[in-house]
Formats: C-alpha cells, sequence, structure tokens
C-alpha cells in the first residue's frame, strides 16, 4: 500500500518561472493537506482540498499560489513567477474521510530551491 | 488567534527520560497530535490525544490537559535515533486543518 507520493523530491527555479509541485494521496484517502515548511520554522498550512473542491484556502498567498486535486490525477500545487522567498519544503498530506484519531499521513515533501 | 508552543531545543542523554511540554490556543479543538520529523523527511504520526489523560506507546507516552491547554510527549529508554524534531499539532480552524508548533529539536547524546 504505497503512502503519499510527492514529486519531485527536488525541484530548482529561477526567479520567475512556475514550479508544479504533484501529490497522490494514499488509496482510498478523499483529502488533502499543503503544508510548506521554512528553515527553522514550523509547518504552516496552505489548503485543504477533496476531489475537485478546495475546502479551506486560508493559508494560501494570495497571489501566485494556487492549488487543484482533479477528479482524476494528483493533486497540483502551482506557484507562479516564484521569488526566492518560495524556496521551503511543500509538504502533501492525505487523510481518509473520517480523519479520527490518525492524523494525517505525509509525503516526503518537495524541497523548491528558487535561485 | 490561534498558537502553539513548545521548547524550541532540548538535549538528554541515551537511555534517560525526556519530557517534550506543549501549550496550545486553538480556535477549535479536535484532537492534540505528536509528530516526529528526522532531518530532510516527512513527519510521521506518533500519538493522538482528545480525552484528558495519558496515552502510552511503547517508549512513548502523551499525555493532555484540556482545560489548561497543555500536552506533553513523554520518551524514554532514550535512544540515539530518537535525536529528531517532535511537533505538537492541534486543531485549527477547518475540521481537517491542523495547527503545528515550530517543533521542539531533541538532541540524543553518549
Amino acid at each position: 500500500n504505497a503512502g503519499v507520493m510527492q514529486n519531485p523530491r527536488h525541484l530548482v527555479r529561477r526567479r520567475g518561472q512556475e514550479a508544479r509541485l504533484r501529490c497522490s494521496p494514499m488509496k482510498g484517502h478523499s483529502h488533502v493537506y499543503w503544508y510548506r515548511q521554512l528553515p527553522e520554522e514550523g509547518l504552516k498550512f496552505m489548503v485543504y482540498l477533496q476531489k475537485e473542491n478546495i475546502i479551506d484556502e486560508s493559508g494560501m498567498p494570495k497571489e501566485r499560489f494556487s492549488a487543484e486535486f482533479p477528479k482524476e490525477g494528483p493533486s497540483i500545487l502551482r506557484i507562479q513567477q516564484v521569488v526566492r522567498g518560495d524556496s521551503a519544503a511543500y509538504f502533501c498530506a492525505s487523510s481518509p474521510q473520517d480523519r479520527g484519531n490518525y492524523g494525517y499521513t505525509f509525503g516526503s515533501g518537495t524541497r523548491l530551491t528558487v535561485v | 488567534g490561534q498558537n502553539i508552543d513548545q521548547p524550541t531545543e532540548m538535549t538528554a542523554t541515551e537511555g534517560a527520560i525526556v519530557q517534550i511540554n506543549c501549550t496550545y490556543q486553538t480556535s477549535g479543538f479536535n484532537g492534540l497530535f505528536w509528530y516526529q520529523q528526522h532531518a530532510g523527511e516527512a513527519p510521521t504520526f506518533l500519538s493522538y490525544n482528545v480525552l484528558d489523560g495519558l496515552e502510552e506507546k511503547g517508549r512513548f507516552s502523551s499525555f493532555l490537559s484540556r482545560s489548561k491547554g497543555y500536552s506533553y510527549l513523554l520518551l524514554k529508554e532514550l535512544q540515539m535515533k530518537d535525536s529528531a524534531s517532535y511537533l505538537c499539532a492541534g486543531g485549527g480552524g477547518s475540521q481537517g486543518n491542523l495547527i503545528f508548533g515550530k517543533g521542539t529539536k531533541l538532541s540524543v547524546k553518549p
């Protein structure tokens, strides 16, 4: 039973380029969460999605960032016109419909470096 | 506001016991979670408390007091591989969203 799959594991982008981060939830999980972790900082919530729906995007920056979880395929976190401050580890987590007391299962993360 | 506080760093000796404290203020409460994160890796789930009291799981135990907004993670018989960051997380705004503390970096010395 594969866990949460994120790719790429490492991503280098020049300032102004676009970054696309992918996340495939665990089998049977219908809820996806994206978190960002800056060096020496805690995990910061960005967005919570179910299939074809954004449930909570209160942590998403107002510009340049978007997320989707289509009916088919992985969830995508898209960052347009990246800047140096976007360099961070981006973690995706998934949970079943009823999260209960199991919390999230996290993917291994995508480490974005903007040069 | 919503806030989760925990110490930044702790050091302990192999074989000893260490307690990592966490205080929280969240707008909603769906339980208190502890995660372990080794450097460069994903956080992994350790424990969950929703009722007051102590939950024991092998070498790791977690305690919750809802009236005090307080939790701790207790690690016994420390091993070198326990050197990691320990993240406290609590219920946030939406039903699924968790708010994380900045993590406590634990160093286990021989």
